[in-house]
């Protein structure tokens, strides 16, 4: 069973620059997380889709962060403009609608701001 | 919000010595979940935990559950230097967002 594929795996842009992260999920997964895990920190949900709907964004930083999952498979997270304080690492995760909900994650992308 | 504490923060243990992880939550949560991460890495699942008195081993780690404490506990025996990472816990809402706690980085020494 292929795993969570995310990319680019690693990003450096100057602030005010637009920058677009995609993820696809482990097949057959309906809930896809995308995460923002700051360096020695936990990672902090974003946004949370169950198929192609938005469950959660409370914590999406809607003025600038977008999210978006098209047919319920693959998802793109942009940022735009970025700010110094976004560099962190971005991390996919889906999940079945099993009775664990257990997630797994994908590599991640490492984005600078500078 | 769901708040989720972790201690120790940092641990640094010998090899072959016992210790113990705690990880409190705020509010009622019927899951709990733990995770490894390596240096540069994303996160690995270890455990999940269902219900209350839900005790889950692999190797040298053990995780248990007490929800009405909101307490889960990952206990390492006899640690060795493959098990230096950091060790996250996670608890879910009734809507399964995650929340996450800061970490626990496990170093141990030879």
């Amino acid at each position: 069973e292929a795993g969570v594929a995310q990319s680019p795996r690693y990003k450096i842009i100057e602030k005010r620059q637009s920058v677009a992260f995609w993820c696809n999920p482990i097949s057959g997964h309906a809930t896809l997380y995308w995460y923002q895990q700051i360096l020695g920190q936990g990672p902090k949900l974003l946004i949370q889709f169950q198929n192609n709907g938005v469950v959660d964004d409370s914590q999406l930083p809607k003025d600038r962060f977008s999210a978006e999952r098209l047919k319920g498979v693959d998802s793109t997270l942009k940022i735009q403009p970025a700010k110094l304080e976004d560099s962190a690492v971005y991390l996919c995760a889906s999940s079945s609608l099993r009775f664990t909900y257990e997630q797994y994650f994908g590599p991640g992308t490492r984005l600078t701001v500078t | 919000e769901l708040k989720v504490e972790q201690n120790p923060l940092f641990l640094s243990m010998q090899e072959g010595k016992n210790y113990t992880i705690y990880c409190n939550y705020s509010t009622t949560s019927d899951r709990l979940y733990w995770y490894r991460q390596d240096p540069g890495k994303s996160l690995e699942s270890l455990f999940v935990l269902l219900s209350n008195g839900a005790v889950k081993q692999e190797g040298r780690l053990m995780a248990s559950l007490d929800t009405k404490a909101r307490l889960s506990t990952l206990h390492i025996t006899a640690a060795v230097h493959d098990l230096s990472a950091t060790y996250f816990c996670a608890a879910t809402n009734t809507g399964n967002q995650f929340y996450f706690g800061t970490g626990t980085s496990l170093t141990v020494i030879p």
